[in-house]
């Protein structure tokens, strides 16, 4: 069946580090891909997406690429800051099920 | 636009009791979802609907867990009786619905403690 495969929790980094959170998935037909994050004590916000193949979503200085080829959609931001502290959700969708991933959650030291 | 309302916050009862939250999803939003997510985990669907029908209701524990989405509108989910595993936060989500629906929309969610 569908599903989304993330890299284990936690990550952490020191501010100014370059972040990858690897993110893979498996799905039938062609799924929109979606990045989440949740700050502690808050609900869920999207972060960035995209709908097709060589597709780059970016957002907050945050960005992934649709890799169909890899079936990969890893998210990526040059230099984390203490305030990227949060739990991140690689997620997909197919038709009109939304599939997640368990999350990754990501430490920023000062 | 005004996003997903969620009440109330947070709610604490003891075990047996019952215990009911509501949702009012974006206007215009045919798809409407209710999330339990348990603290360190990732959100667990438990019910779908489009419009005021159920799509997928298949991880609810329908002996103790019923919502309803009158109207095709606002929602209410409800736990009767509760356990001391139903400690989580509940998020409700709406999303456009139909071909081309893309991402879903997130409440700020209900913290519930069962003691």
């Amino acid at each position: 069946g569908d599903s989304v495969t993330q890299m284990e929790g936690p990550v952490t980094l020191s501010e100014e580090a370059f972040l990858t959170i690897n993110c893979t998935y498996t799905a039938t037909g062609y799924p929109s891909l979606f990045w989440y994050v949740q700050y502690p004590g808050e609900g869920l916000q999207l972060l960035l997406k995209a709908t097709k193949a060589d597709d780059k979503g970016s957002n907050k200085g945050f960005e992934a690429t649709y890799r169909k080829e890899t079936t990969s959609f890893h998210l990526e931001k040059g230099s984390v800051q203490v305030s990227d502290s949060a739990v991140y959700f690689c997620a997909l969708r197919v038709g009109y099920q939304l599939i997640w991933g368990a999350g990754t959650k990501l430490i920023i030291k000062p | 636009e005004a996003g997903v309302a969620q009440s109330p916050r947070y709610k604490i009862i003891e075990k047996r009791q019952s215990v009911a939250f509501w949702c009012n999803p974006i206007s215009g939003h045919a798809t409407l979802y209710w999330y339990q997510q348990i603290l360190g985990q990732g959100p667990k669907l438990l019910i779908q609907f489009q419009n005021n029908g159920v799509v997928d209701d298949s991880q609810l524990p329908k002996d103790r867990f019923s919502a309803e989405r009158l109207k095709g509108v606002d929602s209410t989910l409800k736990i009767q009786p509760a356990k001391l595993e139903d400690s989580a936060v509940y998020l409700c989500a709406s999303s456009l619905g139909g071909v081309g629906d893309t991402e879903a929309f997130f409440g700020q969610g209900t913290r519930l403690t069962v003691v």
